[in-house]
């Protein structure tokens, strides 16, 4: 079964680049069968879509973020990434990595990310 | 772009039957398939419905999800409701060049 986790720091300041990784088990990072995202969460609020990538290559991102995000996959080992720059308050949020495929999408248990000094 | 607009909440009784719509602003709601997520409070979301009306392994058949083109609405039924199906709900659709789009979720109440 598709599992995925998320890992990487909880405060990062103001103006500095988010980064974080999610590590696949159960399914190759490398298939054609699914596609990898990530969402963020704020504290109370709805979803956002941030951006996916999928095994080509191709990565699709949210336009409103898109100046400031890159996601990238690392095959040797199954993992994708985050990296959001230059970072304010307003990117405090849950951030979820997930994976897509025909049957829906899985989601990781997600981690709190706060921005502040 | 587009727009999915969610009912803020919904509240029905147990065993009863409640239906979350999901409007979309501009586009027709068939043109891009919709999903619905279930997102209990303290947990990460989990897919109910993909693809309009489709159920993963293990969602109940007590949820159903179908699209009106009339009202260019997707809808979210839950049937025989439990305490357990309190939670938010998000529908989730996609636009031409395949972002994601999220409705701004709904609360069930289930008292």
């Amino acid at each position: 079964q598709l599992q995925l986790q998320e890992s990487g720091p909880g405060l990062v300041k103001p103006s500095e680049t988010l980064s974080l990784t999610c590590t696949v088990s159960g399914g190759s990072i490398s298939s054609s069968s699914y596609y990898w995202g990530w969402i963020r969460q704020p504290p109370g609020k709805g979803l956002e879509w941030i951006g996916s990538i999928y095994y080509s290559g191709s990565t699709y991102y949210n336009p409103s973020l898109k100046s400031r995000v890159t996601i990238s996959v690392d095959t040797s080992k199954n993992q994708f990434s985050l990296k959001l720059s230059s970072v304010t308050a307003a990117d405090t949020a849950v951030y979820y990595c997930v994976a897509t495929l025909a049957e829906g999408s899985h989601w990781g248990q997600g981690t709190l990310v706060t921005v502040s000094s | 772009n587009f727009m999915l607009t969610q009912p803020h909440s919904v509240s029905e009784s147990p065993g009863k039957t409640v239906t979350i719509s999901c409007t979309r602003s501009s586009g027709s709601i068939a043109s891009n398939y919709v999903q619905w997520y279930q997102q209990r409070p303290g947990s990460s979301p989990t897919t109910v419905i993909y693809e309009d009306n489709q159920r993963p392994s293990g969602v109940p058949d007590r949820f159903s999800g179908s699209i009106d083109s009339s009202s260019n609405s997707a809808s979210l039924t839950i049937s025989g409701l439990k305490t357990e199906d309190e939670a938010d709900y998000y529908c989730q659709s996609y636009d031409s060049s395949i972002h994601w789009v999220f409705g701004g979720g709904t609360k069930l109440t289930v008292l």
